[in-house]
């Protein structure tokens, strides 16, 4: 079975462009979840998604960052514009939302440049 | 609110030590409890759990027990191997409505042949 798929692996920019992440989660998962890893630290939610719907948004700063999961599979994290403070490691997760759920599986991550 | 804390790293040790990482927990409930490891230009890996009190998690000679009393889920392996070589995040994380995960800042776990 294939495990959580995201794109790009690696991801440079200038401070004030857009950037954008690609997640795929494990098949028949329904929920998803966005982390953000800053250097020499543990990840941090951004956002989770219940199939379409983000049932918690509470840590996604919403000024510039944005994400949708259209059709409750694969999911689309945006930032806009970039700042030098967004480098990080962006994490996407899912889980099966059954009695496990609480198990989380990571995909390898987008690690952002921001210069 | 949630949070975990881990010992200080690095961790330097050779093949065949024995090793403890220590983790603490601050949470309402009862919290699952979790230790993640990422190999070096891998993702996050689930190691072990534990979701009630006493329980021990287990896998790949590591071993955790969840102790509720000191609010405590360490972390051991009786004889490190150079492939253990890994950044090793301890979590928590309740089910249902508030199920995001709590992460420690995680240490590495450096072992020398």
């Amino acid at each position: 079975e294939a495990g959580v798929v995201q794109s790009p692996r690696y991801k440079i920019i200038e401070k004030k462009q857009p950037v954008a992440f690609w997640c795929n989660p494990i098949s028949g998962h329904n929920t998803l979840y966005w982390y953000r890893q800053n250097l020499g630290q543990g990840p941090e939610l951004l956002i989770r998604y219940e199939n379409e719907e983000a049932v918690d948004d509470s840590q996604l700063p919403k000024d510039r960052f944005s994400a949708e999961r259209l059709k409750g599979v694969d999911s689309t994290l945006k930032i806009q514009p970039a700042e030098l403070g967004d480098s990080a490691v962006y994490l996407c997760a899912s889980g099966s939302g059954g009695t496990d759920s609480y198990e989380q599986y990571f995909g390898p991550g987008t690690r952002l440049t921001v210069t | 609110g949630n949070s975990v804390t881990q010992m200080e790293g690095p961790v330097t040790l050779s093949e065949e030590a024995f090793l403890t990482i220590n983790c603490t927990y601050t949470a309402t409930g009862y919290p699952s409890l979790f230790w993640y490891v990422q190999y070096p230009g891998e993702g996050l890996q689930l190691l072990l759990k534990a979701t009630k009190a006493d329980d021990k998690g287990s896998n790949k000679g590591f071993e955790a027990t969840y102790r509720k009393e000191t609010t405590s889920f360490h972390l051991e392996k009786g004889s490190v191997q150079v492939s253990d070589s890994a950044v090793y995040f301890c979590a928590l994380s309740h089910t249902g409505a508030n199920s995001k995960l709590t992460f420690g800042k995680g240490i590495t776990l450096s072992v020398r042949p």
